[in-house]
């Protein structure tokens, strides 16, 4: 899925600070940041709609989302803890507020925590 | 708080056998489901989506939905062992974040 892109796809991290990037080429409006934990479903930890910050759910302070324009997400992650070893991933849907939309997902980014 | 479940959290069929997947929402007002195929350390793919009563068919694959239930179920006949993955389930109740249930892994032996 190359309309979808997201860099670093590995990530092996301390406590140091790291980006997570992701662009979709798409023209959707309603991007997302999703965190799946192994043996576990995608959950939702933020959504953005036309660049503005629609739903933050609960997620420790040391993540924080930007998104510079509609078609680009940033994750930035601060003091990384062993439980935020997960795949982070990207995706995008038409509108937030269609419930009909279908959210489409980029090829992730795994953070690994040591 | 809208619960996706899904059964069996896995199963295991033959090459060429037919794969019966479940979910059933906990939300009377869950307006819209999903399935969503993910292969090992894949993202999740939309596989299918059914939004009205009955029965919808591409290829191999059927959606079934009872919306009185809240019930849906995947079904997968000649299954292959590239249909090997884990089956999201997912839904919607309007304008809510969507949520995914558990997940049913599928294994297709050759």
């Amino acid at each position: 899925n190359t309309k979808i892109t997201q860099s670093p796809r590995y990530l092996i991290l301390g406590r140091a600070n790291k980006s997570l990037e992701c662009e979709q080429h798409l023209g959707h409006n309603a991007m997302y940041w999703y965190k799946q934990s192994a043996e576990k479903p995608p959950e939702l930890m933020f959504l953005y709609n036309l660049k503005q910050l629609i739903r933050n759910e609960t997620v420790p302070s040391r993540f924080i989302p930007e998104c510079p324009d509609s078609s680009k997400l940033l994750l930035h992650i601060s003091a990384v803890d062993p439980e935020d070893s997960a795949v982070y991933f990207c995706a995008s849907s038409q509108d937030h507020d269609n419930s009909g939309n279908t959210l489409y997902f980029g090829e992730g980014s795994r953070l690994i925590v040591v | 708080q809208q619960k996706v479940q899904q059964s069996p959290e896995s199963l295991i069929v033959p090459e060429g056998g037919m794969a019966s997947l479940n979910c059933t929402s906990s939300d009377r007002n869950v307006d819209y489901f999903w399935w969503y195929r993910q292969h090992s350390g894949k993202s999740p793919k939309m596989l299918m989506s059914i939004f009205s009563n009955g029965e919808k068919e591409e290829g191999r694959f059927t959606v079934h939905l009872n919306k009185a239930s809240l019930h849906t179920s995947l079904h997968i006949r000649d299954s292959q062992p590239s249909d090997s993955a884990l089956y999201l389930c997912a839904a919607r109740k309007g304008y809510n974040k969507l949520t995914f249930g558990k997940g049913t892994v599928l294994l297709v032996s050759p």
